[in-house]
């Protein structure tokens, strides 16, 4: 079945550190994979999208990277502030006429200063 | 502009009550999308308006969930006979044109109690 694995323990990193999160999926062929940004108590807020030809995006001190051979993206956040601690979702697409985005669960990050 | 709104913020309701959640999309947003989001679980696809086609209501969990779109703008998303399992977060979401690559914008999502 697909799947869609991030990684399921909270992340703790101190201030001025690089967090660098994981999105893993299975049986999957997307076109396009989307990062977005949940606060407690809010909804998910839209942070990078990247296309299944782009190895790259970056976005001020966010960079992800889509590697459709391993399977997996990486999201960094570069030069950590306490302000960056939520929870990080990454979302699949195939595109085409599948219009639906395929979540995964999510990983908390928390900065410490 | 304004974003995407939702109304009520919280509603404590009684088990075996019907209760209807309202959404408010972006202007000019042609895709709407419901989801429910549980504690410690990701976010779970309800049902999918775009523009004048018939929704996609493949995540829907059971009969008693419904919901429709007047107009192409608002919707309304309307659980019948609740029960505690439904008690959860829903969001809605609007986009542009509802690809695959179009961001979606969320509402600050309405929290369901059931009793």
């Amino acid at each position: 079945s697909q799947k869609i694995e991030q990684n399921s323990e909270a992340l703790n990193i101190q201030e001025g550190k690089t967090a660098t999160l994981t999105c893993n999926y299975t049986n999957y062929s997307p076109a396009y994979l989307q990062w977005y940004r949940q606060d407690p108590g809010r909804g998910p807020v839209f942070l990078l999208l990247i296309r299944e030809n782009e190895k790259e995006k970056r976005k001020e001190r966010l960079k992800v990277t889509f590697d459709t051979t391993l399977k997996q993206s990486l999201f960094h956040i570069t030069a950590s502030q306490p302000a960056d601690s939520a929870t990080y979702l990454c979302a699949l697409a195939t595109g085409g006429n599948n219009r639906k985005l395929i979540w995964g669960l999510g990983t908390s990050l928390a900065v410490n200063p | 502009g304004a974003g995407v709104s939702q109304s009520p913020s919280n509603k404590v309701t009684e088990k075996g009550k019907d209760v209807e959640l309202r959404c408010d999309p972006i202007s000019g947003h042609t895709a709407l999308y419901w989801y429910r989001q549980s504690l410690g679980q990701g976010l779970e696809f309800l049902i999918y308006f775009q523009g004048n086609s018939a929704p996609d209501k493949s995540g829907l969990p059971s009969d008693r969930f419904s919901a429709e779109r007047t107009g192409g703008s608002v919707s309304t998303l309307t659980i019948q006979r609740t029960q505690q399992e439904d008690s959860a977060v829903y969001l809605c979401a609007s986009s542009l044109s509802g690809g695959g690559s179009d961001t979606q914008y969320f509402g600050p999502g309405t929290r369901l109690t059931v009793l």
